[in-house]
């Protein structure tokens, strides 16, 4: 089956800590997005990657970083710099960006919680 | 600029009809999309309707869009509580990234 997978779904973080959520595709996409997502509010874009080895900051790029060594993996760290880390952090993917038919398709997400 | 409006909260009787309600403001929008998002779940594509078209029907959904007024409507016919979810509209525009814009999604609650 193809899909996104994040792992894992929850993870719990102490304070100062960085911490690495997974996400991986196997629909042979191009490109890669990682959202964060807080109640009440909608999605906001963190990073994406339009391919290998290349990525730009979104909208909320402060206290994260990523990197996109295969096209298959894009993990994102969330670094002790991320002064409201808890949040569920969604994954996406898309065959292309630039393009006016390209879709995201999204993992099913991490819940983070610092304590 | 781009800004998706949606209103946060929806209560529906089971059996009934469902409409979320989504606005936008840049003309230039090019595809709108409607998401499910079920709870602790990543988002589901629903629907995308291309910004020439007035309506796109599939099975009980039903996509209404009004570009003079930057409208964009979801009804969901004889709804079920496995409809209850939040439902996000999201818009990509022509000359960007073609990343979409999401609104804050709307909390549908279907009560038997």
């Amino acid at each position: 089956d193809g899909g996104i997978t994040q792992s894992p779904k929850y993870l719990f973080r102490k304070e100062g800590q960085n911490v690495t959520l997974s996400c991986e595709q196997n629909l042979n996409h191009d490109a890669m997005y990682w959202y964060r997502q807080d109640p009440g509010q909608g999605l906001r874009l963190i990073y994406y990657s339009q391919i290998v080895n290349d990525f730009q900051k979104g909208d909320i790029a402060e206290g994260y970083s990523v990197s996109r060594e295969k096209k298959e993996s894009f993990p994102l760290t969330v670094t002790s710099a991320q002064k409201n880390p808890t949040a569920f952090y969604l994954c996406a993917s898309s065959i292309r960006t630039g393009d006016l038919t390209d879709t995201q398709y999204f993992g099913p997400g991490t819940r983070l919680t610092v304590l | 600029g781009e800004d998706v409006e949606q209103s946060l909260f929806l209560s529906v009787r089971e059996g009934d009809s469902s409409v979320i309600n989504c606005t936008y403001t840049d003309s230039s929008s090019t595809y709108l999309y409607w998401y499910k998002q079920e709870p602790g779940a990543g988002l589901q594509l629903l629907t995308y309707i291309f910004s020439n078209m007035d309506m796109k029907q599939d099975q009980r959904l039903t996509v209404l869009l009004n570009k003079k007024d930057k409208h964009l409507s979801l009804r969901i016919a004889d709804t079920q509580t496995g409809d209850s979810a939040i439902y996000f509209c999201a818009e990509s525009i022509t000359g960007g990234s073609y990343i979409p814009t999401f609104g804050r999604g709307t909390s549908l609650i279907v009560h038997p």
